[in-house]
């Protein structure tokens, strides 16, 4: 049983260029969660998404960042425009249900930076 | 808000020594994580507390929860330098899917 997958684990943008992050949940997992690290730093939570729909985003900036979790295919985070506060680890967690008692298992991580 | 501090920050010790790292959490909680970092790479999970007095070990590493201090131990037994890593908790605040983490705590094992 495959972990949570993310692609690419490394991605380099210039300013202004667009970056799309990749995430595919362990097998049998429907709720994905996207955190951000910035360096030397912990996580911090940014949305919160079942399959096609988005339950709690209040962890995203308001503008150029979006996410999607689509029927089918893995979950996108999207980042229009990069700019270099941008470069940080994101990273993907799975669950198999979304409450409590749910324990979430992260993926590999994609580190963006921005140039 | 739910904040999570850890402390400290960074440790540097000796092989062979013990230490203790502490996690404090200011609202209630169900559960609590601890999880290891190495340099680049992703989140390890190391322990899952689920109760008031739950105490964990794996090794030279011991985790307890007291959920009415809101503190978490991390005890490190005679370190090793492959336990030099990037440690961190994290709690899931009751009735809600968010992991809110701590700062990390930034361990040196000496040789």
């Amino acid at each position: 049983n495959a972990g949570v997958m993310q692609n690419p684990r490394h991605l380099v943008r210039r300013r202004g260029q667009e970056a799309r992050l990749r995430c595919s949940p362990m097998k049998g997992h429907s709720h994905v969660y996207w955190y951000r690290q910035l360096p030397e730093e912990g996580l911090k939570f940014m949305v919160y998404l079942q399959k096609e729909n988005i339950i709690d985003e209040s962890g995203m900036p308001k503008e150029r960042f979006s996410a999607e979790f689509p029927k089918e295919g893995p979950s996108i985070l999207r980042i229009q425009q990069v700019v270099r506060g941008d470069s940080a680890a994101y990273f993907c967690a799975s669950s198999r249900g979304g409450g409590k008692n749910t324990e979430a298992f992260f993926g590999q991580g994609t580190r963006l930076t921005v140039v | 808000e739910l904040k999570v501090e850890q402390n400290p920050l960074f440790l540097s010790m000796q092989e062979g020594k013990n230490y203790t790292i502490y996690c404090n959490y200011s609202t209630t909680s169900d559960r609590l994580y601890w999880y290891r970092q190495d340099p680049g790479k992703s989140l390890e999970s190391l322990f899952v507390l689920l109760s008031n007095g739950a105490v964990k070990q794996e090794g030279r590493l011991m985790a307890s929860l007291d959920t009415k201090a809101r503190l978490s131990t991390l005890h490190i037994t005679a370190a090793v330098h492959d336990l030099s890593a990037t440690y961190f908790c994290a709690v899931d605040m009751t009735g809600t899917y968010k992991y809110i983490f701590g700062t990390g705590t930034r361990l040196k094992v000496l040789a």
